[in-house]
């Protein structure tokens, strides 16, 4: 059984401020590392998919970064804003299959 | 260009029946994977679907299965409900059986009474 955590469960944000959290996962046999945003009564959104030690990718004011042979990886949201409040989930894949195994998500509430 | 559909939206069914949860992938997709969101939990992998015939299995009981058409849509069948059974379900699509950015429905909020 894989052990995909996160951290913290939830958080609250002013608008503006930054703000970053985790998911840690196993550091043996890694293939890729999801993260998505899910918004209340919408569908999980991809945000990245990250597959290399050191990745960073971005996507607006959003940013990932990996680090898989310590097995985390942080999200960062620069000046974050109302619309940003949702649950950020990170998912890790057995094997090259994908059948992933998410973490239980980090919720973020934006407050105006 | 429909995204990742699911029906229906909202169900409650009573413990012991039977339930089926309906699919229908992104256009293009040809991998349907469905999840179970129990309340305050992330999504867990109850199984796979490709090229019609299940891929890939998580820990769930034999009470859960499921079928793909040839069409690439997907349904999801469980037996004998129990309370423990009420969850969000969730279908992801995706192009191929490899690990890659999978697309998500809006789900199907089941409630077992």
């Amino acid at each position: 059984i894989l052990n995909v955590e996160q951290s913290p469960q939830s958080l609250h944000v002013q608008e503006g401020d930054s703000t970053n959290f985790t998911c840690s996962f196993p550091s043996s046999n890694f293939y890729a590392l999801h993260w998505y945003r899910w918004e209340t009564a919408k569908s999980p959104e991809a945000l990245f998919v990250m597959t290399l030690n050191g990745d960073e990718k971005k996507k607006g004011r959003i940013s990932a970064t990996l680090n898989t042979k310590e097995g985390y990886s942080y999200l960062y949201i620069k000046g974050s804003q109302p619309e940003d409040s949702a649950t950020y989930l990170c998912a890790f894949p057995h094997d090259a299959g994908n059948k992933l195994t998410f973490g239980g998500g980090t919720r973020v509430l934006v407050k105006p | 260009d429909a995204g990742v559909t699911q029906s229906p939206t909202h169900l409650i069914k009573t413990r012991g029946q039977q339930v089926t949860l309906r699919c229908s992938p992104k256009s293009g997709h040809d991998t349907v994977s469905w999840y179970q969101q129990a309340l305050g939990q992330g999504p867990q992998f109850i199984f796979q679907y490709y090229e019609e015939e299940e891929r890939q299995r998580g820990n769930f009981p034999d009470r859960f299965s499921g079928h793909q058409f040839p069409n690439y849509s997907s349904e999801l069948n469980v037996n004998a409900l129990l309370l423990g059974d009420s969850a969000l379900y969730l279908c992801a699509s995706s192009w191929g059986d490899t690990a890659y950015e999978q697309y998500f429905g809006p789900g199907t909020r089941l409630t077992v009474t």
